[in-house]
């Protein structure tokens, strides 16, 4: 892996589902990763930093895992609603500052 | 607590033409980075500035260029516009824990 990657490009759920989506980033250098939730017509907004190998966030129904070992992160939706629909983006930090960003998963919440 | 703002919102030039945009740090942070971010992609990193000094850079060339003041706000600069600078353009600051927090982004149109 040489750059950020997100999977699957989009993903549309039914509202109750739960769902997940994945980040792999190369491990060499690594020094934070970051998921940003961003909905139309807003800023980006920070839902978590992790930083340590086997490090797991959470945000009421949504929560995050990091594997910096073989370079991935997990973000999982327990029971999404439809006002989770939005771009989910993950950026990794090296120690240089340089940030290095996904293009996102798109998640749409049907009702 | 203010947000990180920026200005203006909307912006279209002619290619060759210079534009500088502007980013107002939220309270207390002293580092501040900028990011394109072209449709359908995720934002690509420009560079980041920390007490006025740039300490890293992604792959553009000179003509990007910035600037961080005392008070932590900052600018872009872009000098001779090509089409393909047409992007939304978001700055974001941060502090010593790495969170990073996000403005609305600058619209920007060459034509």
């Amino acid at each position: 892996i040489l750059n950020v990657e997100q999977s699957p490009q989009s993903l549309h759920v039914q509202e109750g589902d739960s769902t997940n989506f994945t980040c792999s980033f190369p491990s060499s250098n690594f020094y934070a990763l970051h998921w940003y939730r961003w909905e139309t017509a807003k800023s980006p907004e920070a839902l978590f930093v992790m930083t340590l190998n086997g490090d797991e966030k959470k945000k009421g129904r949504i929560s995050a895992t990091l594997n910096t070992k073989e370079g991935y992160s997990y973000l999982y939706i327990k029971g999404s609603q439809p006002e989770d629909s939005a771009t989910y983006l993950c950026a990794t930090n090296t120690n240089a500052g340089k940030s290095t960003f996904g293009d996102g998963t798109t998640l749409t919440v049907k009702p | 607590e203010t947000g990180v703002t920026q200005s203006p919102t909307h912006l279209i030039k002619t290619r060759g033409q210079q534009v500088t945009l502007r980013c107002s740090s939220q309270s207390g942070h002293n580092t501040v980075s900028w990011y394109q971010q072209a449709l359908g992609q995720g934002p690509q990193f420009i560079f980041q500035y920390y007490r006025e000094e740039e300490n890293g850079r992604g792959n553009f060339p000179p003509r990007f260029s910035g600037l961080q003041f005392p008070n932590y706000s900052s600018e872009l600069n872009v000098n001779a516009l090509e089409l393909d600078d047409s992007a939304l353009y978001l700055c974001a600051s941060r502090d010593r824990v790495n969170e990073q927090f996000f403005g609305p982004g600058t619209r920007l149109t060459v034509l």
